[in-house]
């Protein structure tokens, strides 16, 4: 099963928006990563935020994580054609060593 | 600094035959994992190595296996191949062992394995 669930599986939205997607978990967290996967390519690295983190910025990207909701948000901030890609939250959690993938969002930027 | 190199890119195997797949993790980096990733299933953690050690292991069968060398490039192997082992596998490295640091995750491409 997985630990993270993103919300929503797709969304589709214009260049120059904003977009923002979901991840709920189940149990406790040392820290929560989100990353991006462009069709049929590797998985890339944008974010962690720890478990004693509210929230926390790189360039056009905003993470939130509610520990007591169990929850994580991901923004990116004025949305580009190349921000078409597949996003998952990765959860690291506290029981355990391995790193579990959530399902994804879909994320298609019209231009 | 050279990335996650996975070997080969594409695969076509047929039911019953055995595969090994291929990762040269980030120089330096000691920790290699690997993920099953299919469209259905989404994905899954297969298992990770640390100085030639299986650290820890996903809910696959037996036929799923891999090793470590003393340069931490990884190998996995799967036997007996089925159809539902049809998927992109991807391999990963870190610099840490999760737990000890940084478990930020390196990808490489994957490689794309189609079962006839």
């Amino acid at each position: 099963s997985q630990q993270g669930e993103e919300d929503p599986q797709a969304l589709s939205i214009q260049e120059g928006e904003n977009a923002t997607m979901n991840c709920s978990y189940k149990t406790s967290i040392n820290n929560l990563q989100w990353y991006r996967q462009n069709s049929g390519r590797g998985l890339v690295h944008l974010i962690l935020i720890r478990s004693n983190e509210r929230e926390k910025h790189s360039g056009r990207l905003r993470v939130t994580l509610d520990t007591s909701k169990k929850s994580s948000s991901l923004l990116i901030t004025a949305s580009r054609a190349a921000d078409t890609a597949s996003y998952f939250c990765a959860t690291d959690a506290a029981a355990g060593n391995k790193l579990t993938f959530g399902g994804g969002t879909r994320v298609l930027v019209k231009p | 600094k050279a990335g996650v190199t996975q070997t080969p890119r594409y695969l076509i195997k047929t039911r019953g035959q055995q595969v090994t797949l291929s990762c040269s993790p980030i120089s330096g980096h000691r920790s290699v994992s690997w993920y099953q990733q299919t469209p259905g299933q989404g994905l899954q953690f297969l298992f990770e190595y640390f100085s030639e050690t299986q650290r820890n292991k996903g809910n696959f069968p037996g036929r799923f296996s891999g090793r470590q060398f003393s340069n931490s490039r990884s190998e996995m192997n799967v036997s007996t191949l089925e159809l539902g082992d049809s998927a992109l596998y991807l391999c990963a490295s870190s610099l840490y062992f999760r737990g000890q640091g940084n478990e930020k995750l390196f990808f490489g491409s994957g490689t794309q394995l189609s079962v006839l």
